[in-house]
């Protein structure tokens, strides 16, 4: 079965410095990645997602990721943090096919901006 | 952008109580699911439901556990006599159709409290 490594549960930046956020996965094929993202009292909004092709992939609010096969991992970063991001965020990886597919969450990292 | 829409936000049930959480999916989608967080704890799955019918569960979905689509438009998860450890957040999520890298789109969940 799939899994997702989170590192570090909590991650705090100053306002304007690079924001890095850990996933690894195992996958006995090639997956699909998905970056969430909770804000206080809101549900999960999808930041990114990477499914096949490019390597690197955009998102919404200056966010991208890049899947590296080779070191089974999908970080997500940011060049310059706001402070409207603090929040949870989540990286999940798919399983199954149609009937049964799902995903599978991460323990998500809580990131703090510093003013 | 359409939305999963989750009733009630809050639930404060006594132990033992029945509680009845309800969603209502995007419309034209066909793939329903619960996931539930526990504070501090990763998403996890529950169960997924497609066709009138349950496609797969998790080993927390047991007995006490149940989903219903009612009426085509709303999606109930019931649990028939809740335990102090089912306290955590509820997402209902639901996805159109059958391509697996499809995001799944999240309601912003129920925050069930047993006492």
């Amino acid at each position: 079965a799939q899994s997702v490594t989170q590192l570090g549960s909590h991650v705090s930046v100053s306002e304007g410095a690079l924001v890095l956020l850990r996933c690894n996965y195992s996958s006995s094929v090639p997956p699909y990645l998905f970056w969430y993202v909770q804000y206080p009292n809101q549900g999960l909004q999808l930041l990114l997602k990477y499914t096949t092709g490019a390597t690197l992939v955009k998102g919404i609010n200056g966010f991208e990721a890049e899947f590296k096969k080779s070191e089974t991992s999908f970080h997500l970063t940011k060049p310059s943090a706001h402070m409207s991001d603090a929040a949870e965020y989540f990286c999940a990886v798919s399983e199954g096919t149609s009937g049964t597919y799902k995903y599978i969450f991460g323990t998500g990292t809580r990131l703090k901006v510093l003013a | 952008e359409p939305e999963v829409t989750q009733t009630p936000s809050h639930q404060v049930t006594q132990m033992g109580q029945e509680v009845i959480l309800r969603c209502v999916p995007i419309s034209n989608h066909l793939y329903f699911y619960w996931y539930r967080q526990i504070l501090g704890q990763k998403v996890e799955f529950l169960v997924s439901f497609y066709n009138n019918e349950i496609s797969e569960k998790s080993e927390i979905f047991d007995d006490q556990f149940s989903v219903e689509r009612p009426d085509g438009s709303n999606f109930t998860l019931k649990i028939r006599s809740t335990k102090l450890e089912d306290s955590a957040m509820y997402f209902c999520a639901s996805r159109p159709g059958d391509t697996t890298n499809e995001k799944l789109f999240f309601g912003s969940g129920t925050q069930l409290s047993v006492l």
